[in-house]
């Protein structure tokens, strides 16, 4: 069995300040762990992915997220919060060959 | 611009009626997969095609018909859906079943 939890479901920050968006996940296998975002009215983008190769994770947009197997924990960060950063961020485990569970959410709100 | 093109952008219909949407990539991608997404939500896994054949079918009501007609695209059949049916339909291919997805940018249905 899977799951994944989204700790916050809103985060809200200022422009220019570190952006934190906590996901841990359970899984019987080692898992492949992903992130998207979703702007409004758009599809979901791929952020980053982690495939079992380099913990430290480097994404798009200056996104990047660490694999922490002990605490099984997927958090993204972000160094400078940017205005066209605000959307909805989800988090994805999916195993070895298998389905892939998506997390519930987080809203990201960047105030200027 | 999405590399998953998605038709209608917005559709509306009514209960008897029977409509298609439609989703096209030119990728080269052999999994095309349907979600369907409601509001302040996590998307929902439907079907997954992979090399044409439906290899996935989440317990969908018949009222949803997929289709693969090539390796480049998806229908997903509407007909006598209801008021709850009303969502953003998403689709979504990749390389090989499950690796990471591109998704389109949905069709938001809405069933009168």
């Amino acid at each position: 069995a899977q799951s994944v939890t989204q700790l916050d479901s809103h985060v809200s920050v200022s422009e220019g300040t570190p952006v934190l968006l906590r996901c841990n996940y359970s899984s019987s296998y080692s898992p492949s762990l992903f992130w998207y975002v979703q702007h409004p009215n758009k599809g979901l983008q791929l952020l980053l992915k982690y495939t079992s190769a380099a913990t430290l994770v480097k994404g798009i947009n200056g996104f990047e997220a660490e694999f922490k197997k002990s605490e099984t924990s997927f958090h993204l960060t972000k160094p400078s919060a940017h205005m066209s950063d605000a959307a909805e961020y989800f988090c994805v485990v999916r195993p070895n060959a298998g389905k892939s569970t998506f997390g519930d959410g987080t809203t990201l709100t960047v105030k200027p | 611009d999405t590399e998953v093109t998605q038709t209608p952008k917005h559709l509306v219909m009514g209960m008897t009626n029977k409509k298609s949407l439609k989703c096209e990539q030119h990728m080269g991608h052999r999994a095309m997969y349907w979600y369907k997404q409601k509001a302040k939500k996590p998307p929902e896994l439907m079907f997954v095609y992979s090399y044409e054949k439906l290899s996935i079918n989440e317990s969908v009501p018949s009222r949803f018909s997929p289709e693969c007609p090539n390796s480049s695209l998806l229908n997903l059949h509407l007909h006598a859906l209801q008021p709850e049916d009303s969502a953003l339909y998403l689709c979504a291919s990749s390389q090989r079943a499950g690796q990471p997805q591109h998704f389109g940018d949905g069709t938001r249905l809405s069933i009168l």
